[in-house]
């Protein structure tokens, strides 16, 4: 099965900081990727799905790149109400359908 | 508006059994595949499953093959899950989530979640 890690597990930036999320996947999945925010107690929500396509309604603060192995989310300029966990996930192939282990974005 | 709503969740012994709903409104049920996803407490997500559109295919985590089930009632606009045998380790909150494009076969994105419902496995 293909893995997928994130890292780093967790950061602390400022407001206004650019915040990059990295994950890794262990074969080639070409852009089969999406990029997931799960607030505190809230649902996970889909913020960019093909690796870079930002999904309706979410903030242009956010990005997405990558293809094959390696992506990145990029939050543009850290607010307050982006603090959340991120999760990757590849789709290229089921089952499984498998997520990175999340990244913890908290304010400093 | 595009809504799932878990239910059947609650508190059973190890090795019992359990089955969860997810209801789906707001969308043409039937030509979209539904996913399972779950979350211990204080962990990640974890895929679990994953049932066809028309429920000709279904797809498991290992960690559940063999002891839980994927079912859809198109008519009842309604996704199952049925689980048995189990376990500590299957205590979590169960997500059904909806793939984007109709008609996949489990090679999409999530853009629709539920609320999820918690199922805890004690004794």
């Amino acid at each position: 099965d293909i893995q997928m890690t994130q890292s780093p597990s967790s950061l602390s930036a400022s407001v206004g900081d650019r915040v990059t999320i990295t994950c890794r996947a262990s074969q080639g999945i070409r852009n089969y990727l999406a990029w997931y925010q799960q607030k505190p107690g809230k649902v996970p929500k889909l913020l960019i799905y093909a690796a870079s396509t930002l999904q309706s309604g979410v903030s242009s603060r956010f990005s997405g790149s990558g293809s094959a192995t390696d992506f990145t989310l990029t939050i543009s300029s850290l607010q307050p109400e982006d603090v959340a966990t991120y999760y990757c996930q590849k789709y290229n192939s089921a089952p499984p359908l498998t997520f990175g282990g999340g990244t913890k974005v908290e304010i400093k | 508006q595009v809504q799932l709503v878990e239910s059947g969740g609650g508190v059973v012994q190890p090795g019992g059994s359990l089955k969860l709903s997810c209801a789906a409104s707001g969308f043409t049920f039937d030509s979209y595949g539904i996913h399972w996803v779950r979350q211990a407490p204080g962990k990640g997500l974890e895929w679990v499953a994953f049932i066809r559109y028309d429920g000709s295919n279904k797809y498991y985590a290992d960690s559940v093959k063999g002891r839980f089930t994927i079912s859809r009632d198109n008519s009842k606009n309604t996704l199952y899950l049925q689980m048995n045998s189990l376990r500590a380790e299957d205590t979590a909150v169960y997500y059904c989530a909806k793939e984007m494009y109709y008609f996949g076969s489990g090679t999409d994105a999530f853009d629709i979640w539920g609320q999820g419902t918690m199922v805890t496995v004690s004794s």
